[in-house]
């Protein structure tokens, strides 16, 4: 049974650019939240999505969007990338908001 | 954002010695309280968790201890393993169903 996949699993961005960080579910979970973790640090929430919808968001600008497919997966969006932006972005699945959450490998974006 | 202090930073422990990594929370609103366990290269994943209402839950040789007037919770790793050399995250569920993360503790068993 597959678990979270992301992709891509490491990226270069130079300042200014667009990303897109793709992620599947675990089987029979529907709900995908995003995470940025920077270099030793813990991750911190972005947002989650639920039956294609944003339902929570945490302290990020809207230069971070979402969205989630009818089949579950996700996509992160990251406009005018910063320096700052360089970080771990993880995707965790759960069943309908569920305690239990399974991340993903994580996808690396290194900004230029 | 991070509402979950989380020390130490670092932990070096021999072998067959108990790790204890210790967090703290200011939200009385946190419901459940995992942690995590990161290899390098990988996520983290679900190690050991703990609701308020319970003040020890041990599973094999991972412990979790909850004081919730101290607002104060701890992991203990009994018999440590080199194999359990990895980064250890505490964490909290706020009421948006976002869970906290506390910045994570390396630690490292000698042979």
């Amino acid at each position: 049974d597959a678990g979270v996949t992301q992709s891509p699993t490491h990226l270069i961005k130079t300042r200014g650019q667009q990303v897109t960080l793709r992620c599947s579910p675990k089987s029979g979970h529907d709900t995908v939240s995003w995470y940025q973790q920077a270099l030793g640090q813990g991750p911190q929430f972005i947002f989650q999505y639920y039956e294609e919808e944003e339902r929570q968001r945490g302290n990020f600008p809207d230069r971070f969007s979402g969205h989630q497919f009818p089949n579950y997966s996700s996509e992160l969006n990251v406009n005018a990338l910063l320096l700052g932006d360089s970080a771990l972005y993880l995707c965790a699945s759960s069943f309908s908001g569920a305690n239990v959450l399974t991340f993903g490998a994580g996808s690396r974006l290194t900004v230029l | 954002q991070q509402q979950v202090k989380q020390s130490p930073q670092s932990l070096i422990v021999q072998k067959g010695g108990i790790s204890i990594i210790n967090c703290a929370y200011e939200n009385t609103a946190f419901d459940y309280f995992p942690w995590y366990q990161q290899f390098p290269g990988k996520g983290p994943a679900l190690l050991i968790a703990i609701r308020p209402d319970v003040s020890e839950k041990k599973e094999g040789r991972f412990t979790i201890s909850f004081n919730k007037s101290a607002k104060q919770f701890s992991l203990h790793i009994m018999d440590s393993q080199p194999g359990d050399s990895a980064t250890y995250f505490c964490a909290a569920r706020g009421n948006n169903n976002d869970m906290r993360f506390g910045a994570g503790t390396r630690l490292t068993v000698k042979p």
